[in-house]
């Protein structure tokens, strides 16, 4: 089946950089974009950015340009959010979800990874 | 685009009929989706292109809408149903609606 398993839970420390990994399988890796988004305690879900895993192309939220970098890695069907500069308000859960229908971006995301939860503080 | 969602949280009963509303600042070709999220658990994707039933969801959910204004609708409201709802249109995500147990 269709599985998104991500990185386990980081304490990172204000300043730092944070990398989470999401490995793919059951399907095509290649022809669906993946996105990652955020949900800060008590909030709401973000939208962070987007890889096309098929040569790494990438956009982003604009709050995020300057210290969000995604990359993918087809040998491991996997990709990898790395968000630098970290404060307190970054601490949240960070999920990765794959573009349901291939080679297309409607923005509709099925499946999720299970979340990662990054804590940011000193 | 921004979206707003209302109610922000509604009580009900089991059994109920829940609809939760959700607009767009402007009219776009965007389709819109709806997710619903439980503590603890990542986001499931109920309905996609405004009106279609991702697979595995049950029936008792629709999605209904067009130009600005959109609707989600549970029909018989069930145990596992209490949540939060989002909808989503292009990057942007609304506010979500919890639903939670009178």
């Amino acid at each position: 089946q269709v599985q998104l398993v991500q990185s386990g839970a980081e304490v990172k420390k204000p300043g730092a950089s944070v990398k989470v990994s999401c490995k793919a399988s059951g399907y095509s890796f290649t022809r669906h974009y993946m996105h990652w988004v955020r949900q800060a305690p008590g909030q709401g879900l973000e939208w962070m950015g987007i890889i096309n895993p098929d040569g790494g192309s990438t956009s982003s939220a604009q709050k995020f340009q300057g210290r969000l970098t995604m990359t993918s890695d087809t040998s491991t069907s996997t990709v990898y959010m790395e968000l630098s500069s970290l404060t307190s308000e970054d601490t949240a859960v960070y999920y990765c979800a794959r573009e349901f229908a291939p080679v297309s971006i409607n923005n509709w995301y099925d499946p999720w990874g299970q979340g990662t939860l990054v804590t940011v503080s000193s | 685009i921004q979206l707003t969602q209302s109610p922000s949280s509604l009580s009900a009963s089991l059994g109920d009929r829940v609809t939760i509303a959700c607009r767009a600042s402007q009219s776009s070709s965007s389709y819109l989706s709806w997710y619903q999220v439980k503590p603890g658990k990542a986001p499931k994707l109920l309905i996609y292109a405004t009106s279609s039933l991702q697979s595995g969801v049950p029936s008792r959910f629709s999605g209904s809408g067009s130009g600005t204004d959109f609707t989600l609708t549970i029909t018989s409201l069930q145990p596992e149903d209490f949540a939060t709802y989002y909808c989503q249109q292009s990057y942007t995500f609304g506010p979500g609606t919890t639903v939670d147990i009178k």
